[in-house]
């Protein structure tokens, strides 16, 4: 397994315009994240998925964000109508949770670095 | 909710020490500890659960202190390859460890 995938690891894009990233996490890993991050600033939390559900989703998350995983294996990220201000590196990570031992750490993807012009 | 951390930056020379701060104002369950090198991703340290329960990295050492809500990070011996950005990530008391919240980050430089 070679850790958590994303793509594209880079997407420029006008105003308006709709993105989606797709993040395909550690394959057995049952917890998916997604958090953004800007420059200086740590990784803000968007959502979270188990499995295939979707239990929480950041208040600060506008209606233009959706975030998927069907299945419960690989997540779309899509944000509709662009705005300059979602210019971002957008992060996905997973886990196993704390449960049997496991240490609970989140491995990231190397991200998805979004500019809206 | 944004835990604190200090210093914002330090910079050491290779063998010196360094502590890192963590501080939040809410009840925790658990405080996470990643580094992130410029342009790569974050990567996990060391995590420390309400109750004393630690796990993580070998060679780097953290203390919680539930009743302050502080977790202190401990780099010893330091290594050019410390240099990055420390960020901690706590997780909220009554809640699921999941949703971390992480701090602005502390940048160290280790320099030869």
């Amino acid at each position: 397994d070679t850790g958590v995938s994303q793509n594209p690891r880079h997407k420029i894009t006008k105003r308006g315009q709709n993105v989606t990233f797709r993040c395909d996490p550690i394959s057995e890993h049952n917890r998916l994240y997604w958090y953004r991050q800007t420059l200086g600033q740590g990784p803000e939390f968007l959502t979270y998925f188990q499995n295939e559900a979707q239990l929480e989703k950041s208040r600060l998350l506008s209606d233009r964000f959706s975030a998927e995983r069907p299945k419960g294996s690989f997540s779309t990220l899509e944000i509709q109508r662009t705005e300059q201000g979602d210019s971002a590196m957008y992060l996905c990570a997973s886990s196993l949770g704390l449960a049997g031992g496991n240490t609970g750490e989140l491995f990231f993807g190397e991200g998805s670095r979004l500019t809206v012009l | 909710q944004q835990p604190v951390q200090s210093p914002q930056a330090v910079i050491l020379r290779e063998g010196e020490d360094a502590v890192i701060n963590c501080s939040s104002s809410k009840a925790l369950y658990s405080v996470h500890w990643y580094r992130q090198k410029h342009g790569e991703a974050p990567v996990f340290l060391m995590i420390l659960l309400k109750g004393g329960e630690q796990k993580g990295h070998e060679k780097i050492s953290a203390s919680f202190n539930e009743k302050k809500q502080q977790s202190s990070l401990y780099l010893t011996a330091s290594q050019l390859s410390y240099s990055g950005t420390y960020f901690c990530g706590t997780g909220r008391s009554g809640g699921s460890n999941y949703k971390l919240t992480f701090g602005k980050g502390t940048l160290l430089t280790v320099n030869p």
